[in-house]
């Protein structure tokens, strides 16, 4: 079965500088990868996924991640981080070659963001 | 386009009482279906999931129950509700039974048990 990791809890960061929130996995295959972001009071919301091709890619909100398989990472980064950036954020796995549809997530990571 | 509701928003029940929380999704047709529960500082745990009306299979044993008595509805129950089913409950919904497939969440209940 696979799993997701996402060492840090919580993450601060003054606005404008850069962001980056990790994110292991542990699958046997190809993975899809997702990053999701919840606000506060809120459900989440889809920022980007990745099934395959190119490693680095573009998410909403000025988002981006990038694949490296040699160390099963999905790190999520932004050169610039703007308040309203402040959430949780998710990243998850899905298995791929007809296994189970159902994503494993990550338990998360709170951003704040300091003006 | 696609939309999940959920309702209520907040709820706040004595130990003990019933609960019911609902979801519906507009603009799609059998969707696969999920409740997830988020207590405070921690990630989202699979309560039930649902690939079919009248198809429930249940991830967590606990009070609480799941029905699917239409193709978009999904219903969150318990008869006794404890002080521990408190937390922030998400309904999601998504398409097919592949693994590249995303979740589309709903705005969420906030259960307060007392």
């Amino acid at each position: 079965a696979q799993s997701v990791t996402q060492p840090d809890i919580h993450i601060t960061v003054s606005e404008g500088a850069s962001l980056e929130l990790r994110c292991n996995y542990s699958y046997g295959a190809t993975p899809y990868l997702f990053w999701y972001v919840q606000s506060p009071g809120q459900g989440l919301q889809l920022l980007l996924k990745y099934f395959s091709g190119d490693t680095l890619v573009q998410g909403i909100k000025g988002f981006e991640a990038e694949f490296k398989r040699s160390q099963s990472s999905f790190n999520l980064r932004k050169p610039s981080v703007h308040w309203s950036d402040a959430a949780e954020y998710f990243c998850a796995v899905g298995e791929g070659g007809g296994g189970s549809y159902i994503p494993t997530f990550g338990r998360g990571t709170s951003l704040i963001v300091h003006p | 386009s696609q939309t999940i509701h959920q309702w209520p928003a907040t709820l706040v029940q004595p130990v003990g009482s019933p609960l019911s929380l609902e979801c519906t999704v507009e603009g799609t047709s059998n969707p696969n279906l999920y409740w997830y529960r988020q207590a405070a500082g921690r990630g989202l745990q699979l309560l039930f999931y649902s690939v079919g009306i009248g198809q429930i299979s249940s991830e967590v044993p606990q009070n609480l129950s799941a029905s699917r008595p239409q193709d978009r509805q999904f219903i969150l129950s318990s008869k006794k509700l404890l002080l521990s089913d408190s937390g922030f409950y998400l309904c999601a919904w998504s398409k097919g039974l592949a693994g590249y497939n995303e979740q589309f969440f709903g705005p969420g209940t906030r259960l307060t048990v007392l």
